[in-house]
């Protein structure tokens, strides 16, 4: 069974910081995503990871995908308060399948 | 590019109603997707859609509930005999391709 694990669950950190955030997976997977969710907001849609070594950059945050690892990491650089959010990473299943299986998020506090 | 549409966006039942929502995806998206989330959690996938055809299943998705998309367009997913347990925000997403945009939800309470 997939397992999909995010560390940390919580962050609280100044702006101006930086910090990583890590997603890791049991299994061999095709395809990563990146979402952030706002307190009762659906799910915006960050990044898309298709091979080994892809990076993307979207402002502050860039997400990179290890596949060799089973392993994501979305960076924030010099954090700002906007960012406050909930982030969650996801794994496609192998073999065809399209349904994501979801990490259980990380709550992330950007303080002034 | 209206974005994915659902409604009802709230729906308060009493155990053991069967209730139905609806999801609209993006215009031209073949791909529709069903996903329940409940509070602090991660969304759990439901079931998955290619056009009109039922690909995909979870092992979440009990006897209780269908879902349909009968000309490849909306799509509904109904609950019968709601349980407390099915108190949920009720998520859907469309795309094209590996893209899974997702609307507003469906917040469910069960009383």
């Amino acid at each position: 069974e997939l397992k999909v694990e995010q560390n940390p669950l919580f962050l609280s950190m100044q702006e101006g910081k930086n910090y990583t955030i890590y997603c890791n997976y049991s299994t061999t997977s095709d395809r990563l995503y990146w979402y952030r969710q706002d307190p009762g907001k659906s799910l915006e849609s960050l990044f898309v990871l298709l091979s080994n070594g892809a990076v993307k950059q979207e402002g502050r945050l860039m997400a990179s995908l290890d596949t060799k690892a089973r392993l994501s990491t979305l960076h924030i650089t010099a954090a700002v308060h906007d960012l406050s959010a909930t982030y969650f990473c996801a794994v496609v299943r192998g073999g065809g399948a399209d349904g994501l299986t979801f990490g259980k998020g990380t709550h992330l506090i950007i303080q002034p | 590019d209206t974005g994915v549409s659902q409604n009802p966006r709230h729906k308060i039942t009493k155990r053991g109603q069967n209730v139905t929502f609806r999801c609209d995806p993006i215009s031209e998206h073949n791909r529709l997707y069903w996903y329940r989330q409940t509070l602090g959690q991660g969304p759990e996938f439901l079931t998955y859609f290619q056009n009109e055809a039922q690909l995909e299943k979870s092992r979440l998705l009990s006897d209780r509930f269908s879902a349909e998309r009968p000309k490849g367009s909306f799509s509904t997913l109904e609950i019968q005999r709601t349980e407390q347990g099915d108190s949920a925000m009720y998520l859907c997403a469309s795309g094209r391709a590996y893209e899974q945009y997702f609307g507003p939800g469906t917040r469910l309470t069960v009383t």
